[in-house]
């Protein structure tokens, strides 16, 4: 009984580079929500969409970084042309239902980018 | 803009010590508050409150909403080693279901 699979745990880019993060929900899971954790700060929303839908992506930056979540396969958070500033902990989180039902999210272990 | 605060920001107590961690928060709509542990990975969920004054408890950990005073505590009684983490607070407002996150307060509980 697996739960949120993201991928690769930990990942460096130099600047201007694309960064690809991967995230499989639990199974049954149609929810899956992206959070960015910057240091000595909390969790900030980024996006949450359902199957091959973006239902909110009001706390991602505008340019630069796009997510989907296809029919097929995981969800991507892709950030092209890195810079320092993206250097954060990006985690994935995924539910059955939409809300956080009785027992809230379930969170991946996250990917920590690091860009040099 | 949607806010939650944590205090303190970080604690170190001694093993067997029991510590109240606080939360505020200041939301258009609150549907729920959640508190999570954050060891060096993924956050893991403790409690969800939705009624005021209700707690809600698991072993050492227990928790309790004021929804007059918008806040909530997390008490950890007889606290141990493996407490140590960052515990984070957080608000569901019902808008997309996105959570409100504090920064979290860093538990230190030393031999």
């Amino acid at each position: 009984n697996a739960g949120v699979m993201q991928n690769p745990r930990h990942l460096v880019r130099r600047r201007g580079q694309e960064a690809r993060l991967r995230c499989s929900p639990v199974k049954g899971h149609s929810h899956v929500y992206w959070y960015r954790q910057l240091p000595e700060e909390g969790l900030k929303f980024m996006v949450y969409l359902q199957k091959e839908n973006i239902i909110d992506e009001s706390g991602m930056p505008k340019e630069r970084f796009s997510a989907e979540f296809p029919k097929e396969g995981p969800s991507i958070l892709r950030i092209q042309q890195v810079v320092r500033g993206d250097s954060a902990a990006y985690f994935c989180a995924s539910s059955q239902n939409t809300g956080t039902a009785n027992y809230g999210y379930t969170f991946g272990s996250g990917t920590r980018l690091t860009v040099v | 803009e949607d806010k939650v605060v944590q205090s303190p920001l970080s604690l170190v107590v001694h093993e067997g010590d029991t510590v109240t961690l606080n939360c505020s928060y200041e939301v258009t709509n609150f549907r729920s508050l959640l508190w999570y542990k954050q060891e060096k990975k993924a956050p893991t969920f403790l409690f969800m409150l939705t009624s005021s004054g209700i707690e809600k408890k698991s072993g050492r950990l227990s928790s309790i909403l004021d929804k007059k005073e918008l806040s909530s505590i997390l008490n950890i009684t007889a606290t141990q080693t493996g407490d140590s983490a960052i515990y984070l607070c957080a608000v569901d407002t019902g808008t997309a279901s996105k959570l409100t996150f504090g920064t979290g307060t860093r538990l230190q509980v030393t031999l």
